[in-house]
């Protein structure tokens, strides 16, 4: 079956220390995203990919860095820069045309204590 | 720039009675409008979507009518069930960007 697969589902880390966050689809899509969920809260932009070697900044992409590499994979570090980076975060996919609906990632719970 | 406006929650409805979650939107194209679902401590999954003005989206009991005079997108059950509760989001992108503009959520209980 094709999808998006985030792992760890949960994930624990001291403050200063840098994490990553991953996320592979299978969907053969060229758009990826990663986003931040707070609670209660909508969802937040931190960075997009359309196509692989090429990253975009979103709303709140401070303290945050990504690669694209491969098309099916768009890993996200948590630096220690980020002063808030207890969140649930997740990752998106969708075709290269703006009409299509995004696909998403169980999402990782991350706490940082 | 665009945006999407949803009515707060959460709404609490008693099972089987008719449910409408409002959301209006702003933006600068013609946009593509969506609606997920997020069920606890899970990611988003697309209930329905729309293209284009006048399109009816529907899908598991649930509809929204793209209204582009009143550039709307509600949310309409007919007769909601337990497992309906979850937290709902209306979004929308428009042809040229890669961004995905989302609307706040709305959490949606229905009792027994």
């Amino acid at each position: 079956d094709g999808g998006i697969t985030q792992s760890p589902k949960y994930l624990f880390r001291k403050e200063g220390q840098n994490v990553t966050l991953s996320c592979e689809q299978n969907l053969n899509h060229d758009a990826m995203y990663w986003y931040r969920q707070d609670p209660g809260q909508g969802l937040r932009l931190i960075y997009y990919s359309q196509i692989v070697n090429d990253f975009q900044k979103g709303d709140i992409a401070e303290g945050y860095s990504v690669s694209r590499e491969k098309k099916e994979s768009f890993p996200l570090t948590v630096t220690s820069a980020q002063k808030n980076p207890t969140a649930f975060y997740l990752c998106a996919s969708s075709m290269a045309e703006p009409s299509y609906e995004q696909y998403f990632g169980p999402g990782t719970r991350l706490t940082v204590t | 720039g665009d945006s999407v406006t949803q009515m707060e929650g959460p709404v609490t409805l008693s099972e089987e009675a008719f449910l409408t979650i409002n959301c209006t939107y702003t933006a600068t194209g013609y946009p593509s409008l969506f609606w997920y679902v997020q069920y606890p401590g899970e990611g988003l999954q697309l209930l329905l979507k729309a293209t284009k003005a006048d399109d009816k989206g529907s899908n598991k009991g649930f509809e929204a009518t793209y209204r582009k005079e009143t550039t709307s997108f509600h949310l309409e059950k007919g007769s909601v069930q337990v497992s309906d509760s979850a937290v709902y989001f209306c979004a929308l992108t428009t042809s040229g960007t890669y961004k995905y503009i989302f609307g706040t959520g709305t959490r949606l209980k229905v009792l027994a």
